[in-house]
């Protein structure tokens, strides 16, 4: 089925560092979103995003929905320990019945 | 505000045993609800959807059922568990119709099958 493309799979980083990861996709989609899941817990909703080019911020956290409607990224500025856990893009295309499509998420590692 | 809650939080079952994980949604009324399975803490996959009382849509053929006896409670089935049952499940709820497609996801049941 509909899959969306999420890169890194995984990113071990030192605490201050700045992260990037991002979501591709090869048809249009009128919804991003950006989930965060820890472990043993259901994912938490970071950022929705709904208009391309829409920039958007959560504390440290921005992210922007693309130009082409096909991809989205998420950033992550200066970052802590409590920022480990696997963050979900999402999106939704048009018709979809408010179904989601989920990326296979980004691992994040952050070393004190 | 809105919550969400499953039960149990933790389920380790034998093969051939049957299965019932309960989702409630308070705080709203008619959601969209959603059943989801994540295998090794990543991926989840959509089982079901439900738009109102008595409808179920499945996204995948498989061992499992779906159903939707009140307004803001899911119940996700099974008459025979099988190994790869096991999993994380994840119920989820939405607004809808909305311009705004939010999914709000509760904490998840572990399933063991053993």
């Amino acid at each position: 089925g509909q899959q969306l493309n999420q890169s890194p799979q995984s990113m071990f980083i030192q605490e201050g560092e700045d992260v990037s990861m991002n979501c591709t996709s090869s048809s249009i989609f009128n919804t991003w979103l950006w989930y965060k899941q820890d472990p043993g817990e259901g994912p938490v909703l970071l950022i929705a995003l709904y208009k391309a080019g829409e920039l958007t911020s959560n504390g440290r956290l921005t992210a922007q929905f693309g130009i082409t409607r096909k991809d989205s990224f998420l950033n992550i500025s200066a970052s802590i320990p409590s920022d480990v856990g696997i963050y979900f893009c999402a999106g939704q295309r048009d018709n979809q019945g408010g179904k989601l499509i989920f990326g296979q998420g980004t691992e994040l590692s952050v070393k004190p | 505000s809105q919550t969400i809650h499953q039960w149990p939080a933790t389920l380790v079952q034998p093969v051939g045993s049957p299965l019932s994980l309960e989702c409630t949604v308070e705080g709203t009324s008619n959601p969209n609800l959603y059943w989801y399975r994540q295998a090794a803490g990543r991926g989840l996959q959509l089982l079901f959807y439900s738009v109102g009382i008595g409808q179920i849509s499945s996204e995948v053929p498989q061992n499992l059922s779906a159903s939707r006896p009140q307004d803001r409670q899911f119940i996700l089935s099974s008459k025979k568990l099988l190994l790869s049952d096991s999993g994380f499940y994840l119920c989820a709820w939405s607004v809808w119709p909305s311009s705004y497609n939010e999914q709000f996801f509760g904490p998840g049941t572990r399933l063991t099958v053993l």
